[in-house]
């Protein structure tokens, strides 16, 4: 089974900190994707890429930006946090194709 | 963009029973049609998905419907279980690469 991994299930960071969220896959997939999930919002796109360098803006990408620099890992950079940045994120992996996405576990970040 | 309306937002049933719930989509150029389970502390889960040239599909329980012209998309769920309560996520691609999702539906099966 694919398997996306997400470096920290909980954290809490201080206003104004700069944060890293870490995703790495481990099935050689292409396509990367960071979303953030809040209740009655659902899912949205923060940034996403198809390939190592490569990134794309999503629908909500103020206040964040991404780097891939190997296939495996995608990182989500909050550059100075604020408290409307708490929320859980959503790392996701996939071939495209029409064959879905595999999500991780999550990180439900706190901004104090 | 595509905009994605699921409804209804939460939904209980008896075990036993069967649950719908119940999407619609605006682009009618979107072609691939999954959902999603997400259990409480995980991340969700692709547990079906439709294409465009297909009118239904089943596996076990779950049942997907789609109607193009009408640009909606049904999940069932039928003899419901426990295991089932969960929050469920619709999604619609044009591209086969990135989705567009549903606002989710909390359901809870009763024992």
């Amino acid at each position: 089974d694919v398997k996306v991994t997400q470096s920290s299930r909980y954290l809490v960071k201080r206003t104004g900190e700069k944060v890293f969220l870490e995703c790495v896959q481990d099935m050689d997939h292409e396509n990367m994707f960071w979303y953030r999930q809040d209740p009655g919002l659902g899912l949205r796109l923060i940034y996403f890429s198809y390939d190592v360098k490569m990134k794309e803006k999503g629908d909500i990408p103020e206040g964040y930006s991404v780097s891939r620099e190997k296939k495996e890992r995608f990182s989500l950079i909050l550059e100075s946090a604020s408290t409307n940045q708490t929320s859980m994120y959503l790392c996701a992996s996939g071939i495209g194709s029409r064959n879905g996405y595999t999500f991780g576990s999550g990180t439900r970040l706190t901004v104090v | 963009g595509e905009n994605v309306e699921q409804h209804p937002s939460t939904l209980s049933v008896q075990e036993g029973d069967s649950a719908v719930i119940k999407c619609t989509y605006s682009d009618s150029a979107s072609n691939y049609f999954p959902w999603y389970k997400q259990e409480l502390g995980k991340g969700p889960q692709l547990i079906i998905d439709i294409r465009s040239n297909v009118g239904e599909k089943k596996d076990q329980r779950i049942a997907v419907t789609l109607n193009k012209t009408a640009k909606h998309f049904s999940l069932h769920i039928t003899e419901t279980q426990p295991e089932d309560s969960a929050v469920y996520f619709c999604a619609a691609s044009i591209t086969g690469n990135q989705f567009y999702f549903g606002t989710g539906t909390s359901l809870t099966v009763i024992p």
